[in-house]
């Protein structure tokens, strides 16, 4: 089946340590998207990628880091500098070709919490 | 700046019509979208539309934008028990297809 998987669906960080959220997707997408998640809020976009091997800073890239080596994978590593990284984290991609703004899609998000 | 706005709940009947409302500031924007998050899980993808049309229809969704006044809507008839969730609504740009999201409204299905 075609879709994006988020891996692990729950995470837990200790004071100081940097994790990892795995995102991927077989569906060919060339665009690949992080947002978070709080409560009673709407989704706020960490970062994004528009092609392999580039990528750019959302509205809330503090605290954050990513890379995209492989079309299928965009993984988000939270640092320590993040201070207040519990919230729910979704990755959506989408297809650039066609007509314009095609609809992101999503994957079923990863829940950080601290220790 | 850009920014979306919803209300944040509403409750229905079960077989009523739900209307859950969108005002947004972007007048560039070419996409609307809505869409529907249950408990724990990613958003779903439910409709969209394109800034230059009034109306679209999808089985019980509707959704109608009055550009004029930067408002959408979406309408769900004969609103079901499994229609319970957030529901989304958001504006494309054109920087890289970033989507600018609403806070969601919560809404619940009354038996």
């Amino acid at each position: 089946d075609g879709g994006i998987t988020q891996s692990p669906k729950y995470l837990f960080r200790k004071e100081g340590q940097n994790v990892t959220l795995s995102c991927e997707q077989n569906l060919n997408h060339d665009a690949m998207y992080w947002y978070r998640q709080d409560p009673g809020q709407g989704l706020r976009l960490i970062y994004y990628s528009q092609i392999v091997n580039d990528f750019q800073k959302g509205d809330i890239a503090e605290g954050y880091s990513v890379s995209r080596e492989k079309k299928e994978s965009f993984p988000l590593t939270v640092t320590s500098a993040q201070k207040n990284p519990t919230a729910f984290y979704l990755c959506a991609s989408r297809t650039t070709r066609g007509q314009n703004n095609q609809p992101q899609h999503f994957g079923d998000g990863t829940r950080l919490s601290i220790l | 700046g850009e920014d979306v706005e919803q209300s944040l709940f509403l409750s229905v009947r079960e077989g009523d019509s739900s209307v859950i409302n969108c005002t947004y500031t972007d007048s560039s924007s070419t996409y609307l979208y809505w869409y529907k998050q249950e408990p724990g899980a990613g958003l779903q993808l439910l409709t969209y539309i394109f800034s230059n049309m009034d109306m679209k229809q999808d089985q019980r969704l509707t959704v109608l934008l009055n550009k004029k006044d930067k408002h959408l809507s979406l309408r769900i008839a004969d609103t079901q028990t499994g229609d319970s969730a957030i529901y989304f609504c958001a504006e494309s740009t054109y920087q890289g297809g970033k989507l600018i999201f609403g806070q969601g409204t919560e809404l619940s299905v009354k038996p």
